[in-house]
């Protein structure tokens, strides 16, 4: 069965850096898209980012673009997402998810950043 | 960015009632719209998606409706189970969400 395990999350300082990381099996990776969404605590389900199966194509919300990275090895069936420059309303949980025609049709468990000082 | 607005952002309801939950978007998104359950500490779980056909394993008291700007999610009967948040999401264009509807007894 499809299965998507985040990890990487934790505590950092704000203007830190984080690299998260999702490994993916039970499906043809490289056959989907693949996107981050976050949620804040008590809040509402936020997109971030979406990177096609060979990662030439990318896309980002506003309010990550130019401080979040997203990438994949597909070869390590892995997506990624390089967070630079956290602020402290990055702080949420991110869910990997997988894009079937828009839809996520499966989600990770998440993981917490916390952005504090 | 296409803007989502779900009403109500909550309601009581008891087990048996029929409940229907809107969607509506800031501009026509076709049938581009998705529907999310959410129950508190899980992720998400895709329950149907081009506004009216079921992800596989949903059950069918749940349906949806609607194209351009106004969607519908229902649920038929309410089961105890079905106590959680619903979230559309449009993905005409660059993805975004609603703000939610906690359905609470």
């Amino acid at each position: 069965q499809v299965q998507l395990l985040e990890s990487g999350g934790g505590l950092v300082k704000p203007g830190g850096s984080l690299r998260l990381s999702c490994e993916a099996s039970g499906f043809s990776f490289s056959d989907y898209y693949m996107s981050w969404i976050r949620q804040a605590p008590g809040k509402g389900l936020e997109w971030l980012s979406y990177i096609n199966g060979n990662g030439y194509t990318i896309y980002y919300a506003d309010s990550v673009k130019g401080r979040f990275t997203i990438s994949r090895d597909n070869a390590k069936t892995s997506l990624y997402l390089q967070m630079d420059s956290l602020r402290v309303e990055d702080t949420a949980v991110y869910y990997c998810v997988r894009d079937h025609d828009g839809a996520a049709d499966h989600w990770g468990q998440g993981t917490l950043v916390t952005v504090s000082s | 960015d296409i803007q989502l607005t779900q009403s109500p952002s909550s309601l009581s309801a008891s087990v048996g009632d029929r409940v229907t939950i809107t969607c509506r978007a800031s501009q026509s998104i076709s049938t581009y719209l998705n529907w999310y359950q959410q129950k508190p500490g899980k992720a998400p779980t895709l329950l149907m998606f081009s506004a009216s056909k079921l992800q596989s394993g949903v059950p069918s008291r749940f349906s949806g409706s609607g194209s351009g700007t106004d969607f519908t999610l229902t649920i038929s009967s309410l089961q105890p189970e079905d106590f959680a948040t619903y979230f559309c999401q449009q993905s005409f264009s660059t993805l975004t969400f609603g703000g939610g509807t906690k359905v609470e007894i």
